[in-house]
Order: C-alpha cells, then sequence, then structure tokens
C-alpha cells in the first residue's frame, strides 16, 4: 500500500531531551515536508526537500532540522525541544511539483 | 507571498442539503490549487486539484471546485452533503516557481453534518 508512514504516533517528552520524529515514504516521491498543525493557524510548513541532500526552509523553521540522506526517508529532529513546540506534526511527500500531497497520520508531540 | 484565506472557521448544513466552501487566494502567477479533508484523528487527504484547463474541477467522495481568477477564489462544492463528510477542510497554493514546491495551507473550514 502506498503511504506515507511516521513514528511515534503519540509523544510526551520533557524540555531539553532530543527527539526523532521518523518520515518514510514507500511511493518514490521526490518532494516530501514537514508541517505542524495548531488550533486557529492551519498548517504551517516546517521544512521542505526536493531530492536527496536537497532541504530548505518553510515558515517555522526555528527548532528543527531536518535531513534527506535516502529519497525515502526524511525525519524531523527537535535537539532541544520546548513547550511552544507542542503540536501536531505532519509528514507529506509528492512525485512532483502540483501534485499534492499524500500525508503521514500524523504525530502528536506534547513537551513538558 | 502567496496566502490562502477560508472564511469561515465553522459551517453547519443539514444532511442532503448542498455544500459550498470558500478559499481566497493570494499569488502573482496562475496558482497551483488544491482542497484537503481531514477526518478527526486522520492525516490530511487531497480531495482535488486545480493548475490549467477546465475552471471546474471534479474530485473524489463527489466534491467539485471551480476557479475563477477574476475573484481569486476556488470554492469547493457538493449538491448533497453525508453525514460522513464532515470533517475539516483545508484549502491550499503551491509555489512552485524556482524548482521546489512550497505550499501554504488555509487555517480550515469545520464542517458539521445535521441530521
Amino acid at each position: 500500500e502506498a503511504q506515507v508512514t511516521q513514528n511515534p504516533r503519540y509523544l510526551i517528552t520533557v524540555t531539553g531531551k532530543k527527539l526523532t520524529v521518523t518520515c518514510s515514504q514507500n511511493m518514490n516521491h521526490e518532494y516530501m515536508s514537514w508541517y505542524r498543525q495548531d488550533p486557529g493557524l492551519g498548517l504551517r510548513q516546517i521544512y521542505y526537500s526536493m531530492n536527496v541532500e536537497v532541504t530548505d526552509k518553510g515558515d517555522v523553521p526555528e527548532g528543527y532540522k531536518v535531513s534527506r540522506k535516502e529519497k525515502r526517508n526524511f525525519p524531523l529532529i527537535l535537539e532541544s525541544p520546548s513547550p511552544n513546540q507542542t503540536s501536531l506534526y505532519f509528514c507529506a511527500s509528492s512525485w512532483d511539483r502540483g501534485y499534492g500531497y499524500t500525508f503521514g497520520s500524523g504525530t502528536r508531540l506534547t513537551v513538558v | 507571498a502567496q496566502s490562502v484565506t477560508q472564511p469561515d472557521i465553522h459551517i453547519t448544513v443539514s444532511e442532503g442539503a448542498s455544500l459550498e466552501l470558500r478559499c481566497n487566494y493570494s499569488y502573482g502567477a496562475t496558482p497551483y490549487l488544491f482542497w484537503y479533508v481531514q477526518s478527526p484523528g486522520q492525516g490530511l487527504q487531497l480531495l482535488l486539484k486545480y493548475f490549467s484547463g477546465d475552471t471546474l474541477v471534479q474530485g473524489i467522495k463527489g466534491f467539485e471546485a471551480e476557479f475563477k481568477r477574476s475573484q481569486s477564489s476556488f470554492n469547493l462544492r457538493k449538491p448533497s452533503v453525508h453525514w460522513s463528510d464532515a470533517a475539516e477542510y483545508f484549502c491550499a497554493v503551491a509555489d512552485i516557481s524556482g524548482g521546489y514546491q512550497k505550499v501554504t495551507f488555509g487555517i480550515g473550514t469545520k464542517l458539521q453534518v445535521i441530521p
């Protein structure tokens, strides 16, 4: 089944403890992206990637890192999480520009 | 910079009634436009998209949307709503210039369907 897989689905962590949210797609998509969803703010883009080793900042990149060492994987790294990063995170991928995203099921992160 | 406005945060319709969700965009060139649906606890699913050609586009689940350049709008419609359509709907615009894909979403419209 074609899908974007995120792990974990739920995560509670403490301020300052580094964490990684994994994202993997099995569709050989070139484009991948991370979004965070907050009530009243919709989805905001954190980072996106056009191909292996090619990434760029979205609208809210502060406090996040990404890497794209393989085409299928696009992990999101929070090196020192803070409570304002408590949010619902989505990874998404698309075959080409303008084709629309396939989204993962989301990761609900709580930072205490 | 591109932007998307969904003026209705919450809409309630009766089952069987028609539906129209509004979306206005701001973008300098011809836009790529999308509608997504998010059911509770789920990720977003692509309903339909527009770039060029016929300004009335058909999507999945019986939805359609009409692109009106003069009004900078891309409204989503369905002739008869089913209870299973209760969800949150997001309009989005994509900037694909410069070889990248930057997608901006609206804040969403939550649809409630009453019997």
